[in-house]
């Protein structure tokens, strides 16, 4: 079965620095993976995705991801980070067979001190 | 504007009562889903749908039922068997690509 592990619970950066998020998964082939943001009260809003091909994907936001197969992640990262990204960060990952629902993880809720 | 909507934004259930969730997309996805979400728990799926008419049990799905009559419509009954209610909704739709979108989410609020 498919699992996806974010170790972080609550970070709190700058305004200004860079950030970066972790997430591991556990599936037996190349995974589905997206990160997701969500503002409180409000739906999921897709951040970005990767099925194959450039390890390196852009989102929107001017959030990244990269993925690696050897580590079994799929961090998240932004150079520098605005007030306007507090939210919570879920990574999920999804198959492209059988139940092809995603698996979340617990989420990252970010904090960004003035 | 194509999306989901899901209604009501708010929703409050007595004890023994059965309620039911809205999910309407107008994205002609074939795929549709209901996750609940709890604090610190992220998202857990209850039920999905892959084509019209056809849906299949997720990993919480005791207490809960659906439907799937039309392709834009999935409904969500929650039953008086759920003994815990209470947490945020959310509904979500897919294209053959995996990729969910997700509706604003309803919240189920027990008096």
């Amino acid at each position: 079965a498919q699992s996806v592990t974010q170790p972080d619970i609550h970070i709190t950066v700058s305004e200004g620095a860079s950030l970066e998020l972790r997430c591991n998964y556990s599936y037996g082939a190349t995974p589905y993976l997206f990160w997701y943001v969500q503002s409180p009260g409000q739906g999921l809003q897709l951040l970005l995705k990767y099925f194959s091909g450039d390890t390196l994907v852009q989102g929107i936001k001017g959030f990244e991801a990269e993925f690696k197969r050897s580590q079994s992640s799929f961090n998240l990262r932004k150079p520098s980070v605005h007030w306007s990204d507090a939210a919570e960060y879920f990574c999920a990952v999804g198959a492209d067979t059988g139940r092809r629902a995603l698996t979340f993880g617990s989420g990252t809720r970010l904090q960004v001190q003035p | 504007d194509g999306g989901i909507t899901q209604s009501p934004k708010y929703l409050f259930r007595k004890e023994g009562q059965n309620v039911t969730l809205s999910c309407e997309q107008n994205l002609n996805h074939d795929a549709m889903y209901w996750y609940r979400q709890d604090p610190g728990q992220g998202l857990r799926l209850i039920y999905y749908s892959q084509i019209v008419n056809d849906f299949q049990k997720g990993d919480i799905a005791e207490g809960y039922s659906v439907s799937r009559e039309k392709k834009e419509s999935f409904p969500l009954t929650v039953t008086s068997a759920q003994k815990n209610p209470t947490a945020f909704y959310l509904c979500a739709s897919s294209d053959m690509v995996e990729t969910q979108y997700f509706g604003p989410g309803t919240r189920l609020l027990v008096l």
